[in-house]
């Protein structure tokens, strides 16, 4: 059963773009939400993260939008460029993380000029 | 920055062959994962720990024992190999103190083959 929820499972845009990637979650008591990338051959790098206590999130070119009614959150990509094409994972966690996040299966994300 | 390191890399191994999967963090963090990666399942947790001789088992432990012999060290173990466990593994750790983000900080991965 997959907690946490992820679509689509690729996205493909041009560049200055804004590219939507979202993801839903079951768990009631997840409060911590994630977004990773991770480019080809690398590993997995914390992009951005939001708790409840908000529900916008920016950094840069990168926002989280949050809806703890309907258990869903996104992460919008503004002004889209060649080199943020990877694979995005958004996760989510307890507030007891120590027990690890779950992952969404991933959106890879392609970015062309 | 954190600083996790994973050996081996790369690893081809027959079935039924034994493997261990080797991690170090230097930043004195307590807590520590095994991850696997696959198409199609992003990443899953298998084994976890909150310090040294401390164990939990995560999502997809089948297959797998884990050993936490220090804070730094955390080993993955597949005694019987099979094919289905060909994967890309990744260990990551996290700290646990005041402020803690719960991020997680990444290996550089270890690719498995099992023939």
């Amino acid at each position: 059963q997959q907690q946490v929820r992820q679509s689509p499972q690729s996205l493909t845009v041009w560049e200055g773009e804004t590219a939507i990637l979202n993801c839903s979650y079951e768990d009631s008591t997840f409060d911590y939400f994630p977004w990773y990338h991770q480019f080809p051959g690398e590993s997995p790098a914390l992009l951005i993260a939001i708790r409840p206590v908000s529900n916008k999130k920016e950094d840069g070119r990168f926002t989280i939008f949050f809806n703890k009614r309907e258990k869903k959150f996104s992460l919008h990509i503004a002004d889209s460029q060649p080199g943020d094409s990877a694979t995005y994972f958004c996760a989510a966690s307890a507030y007891n993380y120590a027990q690890g996040l779950t992952f969404g299966l991933g959106t890879r994300v392609s970015v062309f000029p | 920055e954190a600083a996790v390191t994973q050996s081996p890399r790369n690893k081809v191994t027959v079935t039924g062959g034994n493997v261990t999967l080797s991690c170090r963090q230097t930043n004195s963090h307590n807590y520590m994962y095994w991850y696997r990666q696959d198409t199609g399942h992003g990443l899953r947790l298998i084994h976890y720990s909150y310090g040294a001789g401390n164990l939990q088992i995560g999502d997809v432990p089948d297959g797998y024992k884990a050993t936490r012999t220090t804070q730094e060290d955390f080993f993955l173990l597949l005694e019987l190999a099979s094919p289905s466990q060909t994967s890309l593994y990744f260990c990551a750790s996290s700290d646990d103190g005041q402020g803690n983000t719960g991020q997680l900080y990444f290996g550089e991965g270890s690719k498995l083959t099992v023939l």
